[in-house]
């Protein structure tokens, strides 16, 4: 199984909806979680992260996520898409444990129509 | 952002052929990285470089071998090319002296196995 899971593979939703796509991860311990964005023929790039403090955590371009430990997720989201969020979304956790290497969900495909 | 650059971007080979994947970064960062990127599965370490005289197996290592020239060069190497091996790879660095691992991405090369 995954260590990283993102529960939807694809989304496609209208301009103006609100998005919300969801993240697990299985390890126990400190972790250090981000949210990367990869628009159509770009590279990845860091939409935000959490490393302790508030786990209400906002990032650019007007995302936030929620880390919350119990249920060892953390959910992405925005209250109101545009065209130009369409991308695909990456979650991503490190552990010290571990090295610190980051592992990555397998993405979620996130398609906003005009 | 041109912090981490990737040459060639796009690459058709055949079976059996050797390639080269070069990466470059003006960060000054000490950790250096190779993804590779495959619909669905998000990104899969295959090595990773934590400082000139250290290389170290990631999760998908054969196949591949890797080179760090110099502390902001690392390439990535294909000694026989085989079709499965098509796929978007991606370098990546990051910081050490942080101690969180926000890595930060090149462009990607796209290469084709034939």
């Amino acid at each position: 199984a995954q260590s990283v899971s993102q529960h939807n593979h694809h989304v496609i939703l209208s301009e103006a909806a609100s998005l919300e796509l969801g993240c697990n991860y299985s390890y126990g311990g400190t972790v250090n979680l981000f949210w990367y964005v990869q628009y159509p023929g770009q590279h990845l790039q860091l939409l935000l992260k959490y490393f302790s403090g508030d786990p209400l955590v906002k990032g650019i371009k007007g995302f936030e996520a929620e880390f919350i430990k119990s249920k060892f997720s953390f959910n992405l989201r925005k209250p109101s898409v545009q065209w130009s969020d369409t991308a695909e979304y990456f979650c991503a956790v490190t552990r010290k444990a571990a090295g610190n290497k980051l592992t990555f969900g397998g993405g979620t495909r996130v398609l906003v129509k005009p | 952002d041109a912090d981490v650059t990737q040459t060639p971007r796009n690459r058709i080979t055949k079976t059996g052929k050797r390639i080269m994947l070069e990466c470059s970064q003006t960060k000054g960062h000490d950790r250096m990285y190779w993804y590779r990127q495959d619909p669905g599965l998000g990104l899969q370490l295959i090595y990773y470089s934590f400082d000139v005289k250290d290389i170290n197996k990631g999760e998908i290592s054969d196949g591949y071998s890797v080179s760090r020239q110099a502390q902001a060069k690392f390439s990535l190497s294909l000694e026989s090319a085989i079709p499965n091996q098509t796929a978007l790879y991606f370098c990546a660095t990051s910081d050490a002296g942080t101690g969180i691992n926000e890595q930060f991405f090149g462009p990607g090369t796209r290469l084709t196995v034939l």
